[in-house]
């Protein structure tokens, strides 16, 4: 099966700098790359995805890179503000139009965003 | 915002209670989680629904079962709690043939004394 890893598991940043969080999967079928965001005392929440097609997706302060040979992406936030602290999650699965494609997801980044 | 409830926020037992957490959406999806969170924050899989009357174990074992009577509930169940089940349980859906894009509730906080 699917196997996520990511890095770092903590990340503390000055205000206005970038921050980076990379991940690496495991099964080459994977298509879809989710990232969540999950804020103190909440359930994670989706803020940017990527699928296989496409190498970089935009919005606004973040960003997600794809590199597929290689089977890793990363999570940018650029101008890092005090309410990008969270905790970031990335994930991976096999999008198929037939079956259910379980999400596989890393182990978190506890972001610190210092002012 | 995700209109996915769950109740209770945090709960606190002892040991070999029978506990039910309570998971609702109104958004007519079908396809419902429950995740376990530890205190390391990895996010585990521990049950599955496609819909009504359609359950499935996740990727970690779990001694708690579920049931999918309706669209909108999927409540998690432990018949006798321990303190091994202490935990943050997340509860999620999804509208995807393809179970992408996962909704979360704010999660229940389970202590077992």
């Amino acid at each position: 099966g699917e196997n996520v890893e990511q890095h770092p598991s903590t990340l503390s940043v000055q205000e206005g700098d970038s921050a980076v969080i990379k991940c690496t999967y495991s099964d080459s079928a994977s298509n879809y790359f989710p990232w969540y965001k999950q804020e103190l005392g909440k359930g994670p929440q989706l803020i940017i995805d990527i699928r296989s097609n496409v190498g970089e997706k935009k919005d606004q302060r973040i960003a997600v890179t794809l590199n597929k040979t290689a089977k890793h992406f990363s999570l940018h936030i650029t101008e890092t503000q005090p309410e990008d602290s969270a905790v970031y999650f990335c994930a991976a699965s096999r999008r198929a139009t037939d079956s259910w494609g379980k999400l596989q997801f890393g182990a978190g980044t506890q972001v610190v965003v210092t002012p | 915002e995700a209109d996915i409830y769950q109740t209770p926020r945090y709960l606190v037992i002892g040991t070999g209670k029978k506990i039910t957490l309570e998971c609702s959406q109104t958004m007519g999806h079908d396809k419902m989680y429950w995740y376990q969170q530890d205190p390391g924050m990895e996010l585990h899989l521990i049950h599955y629904s496609y819909g009504v009357n359609s359950t499935e174990k996740g990727d970690l074992s779990s001694e708690s079962t579920v049931s999918r009577i309706r669209t909108e509930h999927f409540p998690l169940t432990l018949e006798s709690a321990r303190p091994s089940h202490t935990s943050q349980y997340l509860c999620a859906s999804s509208a995807d043939r393809g179970g992408e894009k996962l909704f979360f509730g704010s999660g229940t906080q389970l202590s077992v004394l």
